[in-house]
């Protein structure tokens, strides 16, 4: 099983609407996540980390653990199409400061 | 804003050929990352550096591959010989050490294709 498993997509939702990213992880104690944008050939950019349980917001942006059922969530207010990339969630052991990524689910945001 | 800087951008090779990346980090990130990452898929880590001494090789393939960052700056990855199956993004990260500080950030990548 691995670490973190993610659903491909593609995802396609309209302007303005409200987006939700899963990401299920494998092993109850992990306790830090991290979400990565990615456009089209370039390198992932950070969007926001969180750390145990929860949820944290920065601007149109959620982010939310569920420890309970081993669920990570992005979600993502008033779509733009600017949104329309690629979304990593990965997991950081933080003792070996090691990042593991879900495979990436691509959003597609239509105006 | 300080970034991380890779070159090439773009590489094409020639099964059998050898090919090198480069990558500089943020200025002060003792830890440096390669990843490679294959279409559609999420990016998997090659190497760990913790300045110049590697962290964690598991997953780098030591038959082809290899990595130094020898004055615990700059560091460059190659592959000798290249294969079809090595065409990917070669993703180059780095991170602060720091108590709490995680964050790793990534340059824009080297996209291989290996003919």
């Amino acid at each position: 099983q691995k670490e973190v498993e993610q659903d491909p997509g593609p995802l396609s939702v309209p302007e303005g609407a409200i987006v939700s990213l899963n990401c299920t992880y494998s092993n109850s104690a992990f306790q830090y996540f991290m979400w990565y944008r990615q456009y089209s050939r370039k390198g992932p950019e950070l969007l926001m980390y969180t750390y145990s349980s929860g949820n944290k917001e920065d601007g149109r942006f959620t982010a939310q653990v569920d420890k309970s059922s081993k669920y990570i969530s992005l979600f993502i207010r008033d779509s733009q199409p600017s949104d329309s990339a690629t979304y990593l969630c990965g997991h950081m052991d933080t003792g070996r400061r090691a990042l593991t990524f879900g495979s990436g689910t691509r959003l597609q945001v239509q105006p | 804003e300080a970034e991380v800087a890779q070159s090439p951008r773009y590489k094409i090779t020639e099964k059998s050929q050898a090919v090198a990346f480069w990558c500089d980090p943020i200025s002060g990130h003792a830890t440096l990352y390669w990843y490679r990452q294959i279409l559609g898929q999420g990016p998997e880590l090659l190497v760990q550096f913790q300045d110049e001494s590697v962290v964690d090789d598991s997953q780098l393939p030591k038959d082809r591959f290899s990595a130094e960052r020898l004055k615990g700056v700059d560091s460059t990855l190659k592959i000798q010989p290249a294969e079809l199956g090595d065409s990917a993004m070669y993703l180059c990260a780095s991170s602060l050490v720091s108590q709490g500080t995680y964050e790793q950030y990534f340059g824009p990548g080297t996209r291989l294709t290996v003919t």
